[in-house]
This record gives C-alpha cells, sequence and structure tokens, in this order.
C-alpha cells in the first residue's frame, strides 16, 4: 500500500525560473494538504485542496505560488518566477477525507534550492 | 493565530535515558495536539495525538504525552530511550471546529541517542 509520493525529491532552480512539485496521495485519499518548511522553522500549512477545489488557501503567499488537484493525476504546487527566499522543503500529506479525527499522511517531501 | 513552542533544539542522550520532549501551545480556545517524528531519510509519521478524554495518551513505540491544560502543554516522554529513536520530533496542533485540518506546527527537537 504506497503512501503518499511527492517528485522530486530534490529541485534546484535559479532565481526567475518556476519550480513544479508533485503530490499523489494515499489511494483512496482525497484532500490534499501542502506545508512549508523553512531552514529552522516548523512546517506551516499553504493550502488546502479536494479534487478541482481549492478549499483553503489562506497560507499560501499571494502572488507566483498556486496550487492544483486535478479529477485525473497528482496534485501540483507550482511557484513562478523563483526567489532564494523560496528555498525550503514543501510537503504534502493527504487524508481520506477532512475533520480532526482523519488523521494526514505526510510525503518524503520536495527540497528545493534556488540558487 | 495559534503557536506551538519546542523548548529544545537539540538533546542527546545515551541509550535507557528518560526522555522528556516540552511542548507549549498558545490559544486560549479547545485544541487537538499532536506529536509527529521524522527518522532520518524518512517522512513524518504521527506517535500519538489527543482530542479529548484522558489527558495520559499512549502512542507507538512506547511513547507517551500529557495534555495539561492548565499549563498549556503537551509534553511528550519515554521511560528508556533506544538508539532506533534518533530523529526529530514535531508537535503539532490544530483548532477544534472550522479550520481544524490545518495543523501549527513546533520548530521541531532533534534527538540524538548514543549507544
Amino acid at each position: 500500500n504506497a503512501g503518499v509520493m511527492q517528485n522530486p525529491r530534490h529541485l534546484v532552480r535559479r532565481r526567475g525560473q518556476e519550480a513544479r512539485l508533485r503530490c499523489s496521495p494515499m489511494k483512496g485519499h482525497s484532500h490534499v494538504y501542502w506545508y512549508r518548511q523553512l531552514p529552522e522553522e516548523g512546517l506551516k500549512f499553504m493550502v488546502y485542496l479536494q479534487k478541482e477545489n481549492i478549499i483553503d488557501e489562506s497560507g499560501m503567499p499571494k502572488e507566483r505560488f498556486s496550487a492544483e488537484f486535478p479529477k485525473e493525476g497528482p496534485s501540483i504546487l507550482r511557484i513562478q518566477q523563483v526567489v532564494r527566499g523560496d528555498s525550503a522543503a514543501y510537503f504534502c500529506a493527504s487524508s481520506p477525507s477532512t475533520g480532526v479525527h482523519n488523521e494526514q499522511f505526510f510525503g518524503p517531501g520536495t527540497r528545493l534550492t534556488v540558487l | 493565530a495559534q503557536s506551538v513552542s519546542q523548548h529544545n533544539h537539540h538533546v542527546i542522550l545515551s541509550e535507557a535515558a528518560s526522555l522528556e520532549l516540552g511542548c507549549n501551545y498558545s490559544y486560549g480556545g479547545t485544541v487537538n495536539l499532536f506529536w509527529y517524528v521524522q527518522y532520518p531519510g524518512q517522512h513524518l509519521q504521527l506517535l500519538l495525538k489527543y482530542f479529548s478524554g484522558d489527558p495520559l495518551v499512549k502512542g507507538i513505540k512506547g511513547f507517551e504525552a500529557e495534555f495539561i491544560k492548565s499549563k498549556f502543554s503537551f509534553n511528550l516522554r519515554k521511560p528508556s530511550v533506544q538508539w532506533s529513536d534518533t530523529a526529530e520530533y514535531f508537535c503539532a496542533v490544530t483548532l477544534s471546529g472550522a479550520g481544524s485540518y490545518q495543523l501549527t506546527f513546533g520548530k521541531g527537537t532533534k534527538l540524538s541517542v548514543i549507544p
């Protein structure tokens, strides 16, 4: 039973390029969450998506960041025109439904380095 | 907004020593509390969680945590650590009710167990 998959595990981009991070939730999970961990910080919530819907993007920067979870395929976190401050670990989690009693299962993360 | 503080950045213990990792949160309302662990090279895994009821919570691998509401604390304990407990430990909180999916994490505590 495969867990949450994220790819790539490591991504290097130059300033101004685009970064695309992919997350495949666990089988049977329709809820996806993205978190960002800056160096020496805890994980911070960015966005919560269900299939084809953004439910809560209150933690996402207003510019350059977008997320989607299409009907088919993985969830994508897209960062346009990356800057050095975007260097971080980006974690995806999934759950079978929402609600506090539903555990979020985390992927291994994508470590983004912006040169 | 709620926040989570973990008192120790790095803890070094010998095998068989007892462990207590501190966690305090700031929020006056009803919260749900979690401890996650990240072993080297692996993804975040849930150790234990508290929603309501008995404030002493038992988790996997011999870990337990006690919720002390008056102190806004949820400290993690283990009577006797093993080398395999070397990992990073994260305390997290969600609010009860709306937005209960948003995990707020502490900065983490690295535990190194010396054989």
